[in-house]
Parts: structure tokens; C-alpha cells; sequence
């Protein structure tokens, strides 16, 4: 398979803990962005790398939320001290340059 | 801040019929606009659109953009079953990465 592949495709913790994700994308692409989205909603952008830049995070990413790209491939998401408010599905896009970005499966957090 | 609205919400169909799904957008220096369709998983991408006035297909899909009245239409003809899914719109602007997506038009084709 070589689309967007994320790990792991269903988390349940508890409020308090930390949790990561990963995201491996298509291998050729140079772009990879994160994404949440909650029931009812569109995706909403989160951070975008370029190889192993960052190079835009929202304002919605607080600073229990970090991601990283360290050599330019794979890339991993983590929550600290999870909220329950933090429970949506996570979604790993990549893309090359600047064209149309695919998805991964994304990975649902459920926050007890 | 970019924004993108999607229109109707929710529609449904009987299988054979067309459904037109809109939308419209603010954004600054507009770059692309999308369209996905996305199903009880992640989304899949339809068309990537640019420039105005020409018409992208695939299939029964079709797709064009205004940019001078800043939307967007999804055609669907002959719709069949295997078209339920959220369809959603999203667009990039000075971002050149960021996709700001609306909130989807929930479609359902009955048989």
C-alpha cells in the first residue's frame, strides 16, 4: 500500500496521560500536515511541515500539542496531559509541494 | 481569517437523480479550492480547482469555480447509492499549505 499510513487507528485513554501518534506519508511527498476533526465538523488544520520544517502551526494547537518531522519522513503527534476535550479524529495529510493533498485513515482519540 | 461555507447541509435523493452541492468561500489570495468526499473514514480527494470557467470531470462528477463571486458547484449526475458519503470544500490561500475546509454537505441516495 502506498498512501498515507497512521498509527495507531484507535486510541482510549484516560485525562491526564500523554499520547502519540504516527503518521508515515506517501513516500515521495515533500509536504505533511495534521489535521483534527469532531463529529459534524470539516477538518481542521493543526501544523504543516515541509521535509523537516515546521512551518505553520494554529492557534489551535496549544502547547500540550507538539509534532515533529525529524528526518523529513515520518512524523508523530503528541498530546500531553490530555483533555477531554481533545477526543476527535486526528487526520495525517501529505502532498507534494503545493498540489492536492491525500489522507490517511486517521487515528480516533477517545479521552475518559 | 478564511472561511468556507458549504450548502445545503444535508440532502437526500433517490438514485438517478442530479444533485447540485455548493460553495462559497472567503479567502486571502485565493490559491486552490477542493473538493473531497469522504465516507466513514478519511477524506478522498475529488478536484483541485484554480482558475475560473473551466469545468474539471470525472465520471458522473463534475466541478467549476467562480472566482469572481467566490464559490464553487459539485455536480452529481445519475447519483446511486454508492455516492453517500459528506462531501467537503476546502480552499488555500497566503497559507499556501493550509486547506481551510467548510463543514460538509451530507448527501444520501436512496435506492
Amino acid at each position: 500500500d502506498t498512501g498515507v499510513s497512521q498509527d495507531p487507528r484507535h486510541k482510549i485513554t484516560k485525562r491526564g496521560q500523554n499520547v502519540t501518534f504516527r503518521c508515515d506519508p506517501i513516500s515521495e511527498h515533500n509536504r505533511l500536515y495534521w489535521y483534527r476533526q469532531t463529529l459534524g465538523q470539516g477538518p481542521e488544520f493543526l501544523t504543516y511541515f515541509q521535509n523537516e520544517a515546521q512551518l505553520e502551526k494554529s492557534r489551535l494547537l496549544s502547547d500540550r500539542f507538539s509534532a515533529e518531522r525529524p528526518k523529513g519522513s515520518f512524523s508523530t503527534l503528541e498530546i500531553q496531559r490530555t483533555e477531554q476535550g481533545d477526543s476527535a479524529m486526528y487526520l495525517c495529510a501529505s502532498s507534494l509541494a503545493a498540489g492536492e493533498q491525500f489522507f490517511g485513515p486517521g487515528t480516533r482519540l477517545t479521552v475518559l | 481569517e478564511d472561511k468556507v461555507v458549504q450548502s445545503p447541509l444535508s440532502l437526500v435523493v433517490h438514485e438517478g437523480d442530479t444533485v447540485t452541492l455548493n460553495c462559497s468561500y472567503e479567502v486571502t489570495n485565493f490559491r486552490s479550492l477542493l473538493w473531497y468526499k469522504q465516507e466513514k473514514k478519511a477524506p478522498t480527494f475529488l478536484f483541485m480547482l484554480t482558475s475560473s470557467g473551466i469545468e474539471k470531470k470525472s465520471g458522473r462528477l463534475s466541478s467549476i469555480l467562480d472566482k469572481k463571486e467566490l464559490f464553487s458547484i459539485l455536480n452529481i449526475t445519475a447519483t446511486q447509492t454508492g455516492d453517500s458519503a459528506i462531501y467537503l470544500c476546502a480552499v488555500t490561500g497566503t497559507s499556501y499549505g493550509k486547506l481551510t475546509f467548510g463543514q460538509g454537505t451530507i448527501l444520501t441516495v436512496h435506492p
